[in-house]
């Protein structure tokens, strides 16, 4: 079946920062990617989301780069802050549905 | 606006009992999702509403789960008899029609000893 991963599985960033997750994906046929934050003890929250016909999209400190070519996807954040720490998971459609096949998530650490 | 609600927040059972999970959506969202989070691990689809009709329910152990959104809004999910391993949080999440953007509760910490 069709899968979403993440590369690592934690990220310790020093707060100040700019952070980087990455995520891979094995449906080319996705036509769109998303990104949660779960924060502990708290349901997945919205950040961004990304169409299959773009490359890169901005968000407040947030910017998800897209390249199809190697089925790859990033989630950038400028300037960390420790609000930041949580599990960031990578998602993306099964069908048309709009089912999610999720990734297993990289915990964000922030260092002080 | 106010999210989705679930009930309740903790949930500790012996395994071969009973139990049932309660979730609100946001007010119009059609499309309703339980999911089963385990430590470590993303989300994992139990279950897919629009309405109150089901869209796909095909990851539901139904040898032992069971959900239902009898009037289109509110929905339980329940578990009968629990085992060990269905200890995970339960996630409900709600959709507009035709929207990927999916809304969560806070979710339901079931531990099953």
């Amino acid at each position: 079946g069709e899968s979403v991963g993440l590369h690592l599985p934690t990220l310790s960033v020093q707060e100040g920062d700019n952070s980087i997750i990455n995520c891979a994906y094995s449906n080319s046929a996705s036509d769109y990617f998303i990104w949660y934050k779960q924060e502990s003890g708290k349901g997945p929250q919205f950040i961004i989301d990304i169409r299959s016909n773009m490359d890169k999209r901005q968000g407040q400190r947030v910017t998800v780069l897209l390249n199809k070519t190697v089925k790859h996807l990033s989630l950038q954040i400028a300037a960390t802050q420790p609000g930041d720490s949580a599990v960031y998971f990578c998602a993306g459609p099964e069908d048309s549905n709009y089912q999610l096949i999720w990734g297993a998530g990289t915990k964000l650490i922030i260092k002080p | 606006e106010a999210g989705v609600a679930q009930s309740p927040r903790y949930k500790i059972i012996e395994k071969r009992q009973s139990v049932a999970f309660w979730c609100n959506p946001i007010s119009g969202h059609a499309t309703l999702y339980w999911y089963q989070q385990i430590l470590g691990q993303g989300p994992k689809l139990l279950i897919q509403f629009q309405n109150n009709g089901v869209v796909d329910d095909s990851q539901l152990p139904k040898d032992r789960f069971s959900a239902e959104r009898l009037k289109g809004v509110d929905s339980t999910l329940k578990i009968q008899p629990a085992k060990l391993e269905d200890s995970a949080v339960y996630l409900c999440a709600s959709s507009n029609r035709d929207s990927h953007e999916q809304y969560f509760g806070p979710g339901t910490r079931l531990t099953v000893t």
